[in-house]
């Protein structure tokens, strides 16, 4: 079962912070964010595992609530290259390592 | 240099002619994937490889045949094409470690069955 990302898309101002949610059904033992530029492969951005910190990474941070089956991915003082789209992926854990389910992504893109 | 090699990049063919997009990574990774990625439905996982001779499904398996003969290559095979195949494909790789498995990902195969 797909995560569910929150919004669709976004559309921004350099500058400007952005907030991208992702919620599951199911309970989670780890979140996963990649950013995909046009035309391109998805590239990994941070993992966030179940009883771990927040991570960071230059200017984009997330979080992970385990009890709501949730992540947020705070995007702060956005620049042009953040454009892209942005998928959240789930793991269970358990014996199905390899099992990644990704979200239906979120568009991004940032204007000058 | 470390990396996930797709081939072919672009693919057109017709229905019912069998076709195979191949993946090979040169990470020792134990782990690989497949994915195909439509419009709005983000990327949703094909078949996956824990190892050498395992595999299992992931959400949308139906018309996908795959092997893991070495740890290398992790061939996707279209036996029957149909134009609901019609997509996007990526070939993704990782290692295992406490599910913290960065995954890397080929560069792509845009596949047109007409």
């Amino acid at each position: 079962q797909q995560p569910v990302q929150s919004p669709q898309a976004v559309i921004l101002r350099e500058g400007e912070d952005a907030v991208i949610n992702c919620s599951s059904s199911k309970a989670l033992y780890s979140v996963h964010w990649y950013r995909q530029k046009h035309g391109e492969a998805p590239v990994f951005l941070m993992i966030l595992l179940k009883g771990g910190e927040q991570k960071g990474h230059e200017k984009i941070s997330a979080s992970f609530n385990e009890k709501k089956q949730q992540s947020s991915l705070y995007l702060t003082a956005s620049q042009l290259s953040y454009s892209g789209t942005y998928f959240c992926g789930t793991f269970r854990g358990g014996t199905s390592y390899g099992k990644l389910t990704f979200g239906q992504g979120t568009i991004l893109t940032v204007h000058p | 240099e470390a990396q996930v090699t797709q081939n072919p990049r672009y693919l057109i063919t017709v229905t019912g002619k069998k076709l195979t997009v191949t993946c090979s990574q040169n990470m020792n990774h134990e782990y690989m994937s497949w994915y195909r990625q439509d419009p709005g439905l983000g990327l949703r996982q094909i078949y996956y490889s824990m190892n050498v001779e395992v595999t299992d499904k992931g959400d949308v398996p139906e018309g996908y045949k795959v092997s893991r003969k070495e740890k290398r290559n992790f061939p996707l095979i279209l036996e029957s094409p149909s134009p609901n195949q019609t997509s996007l494909y990526f070939c993704a790789s990782s290692f295992r470690h406490r599910g913290d498995e960065k995954l890397f990902f080929g560069s792509g195969t845009q596949l047109s069955v007409l």
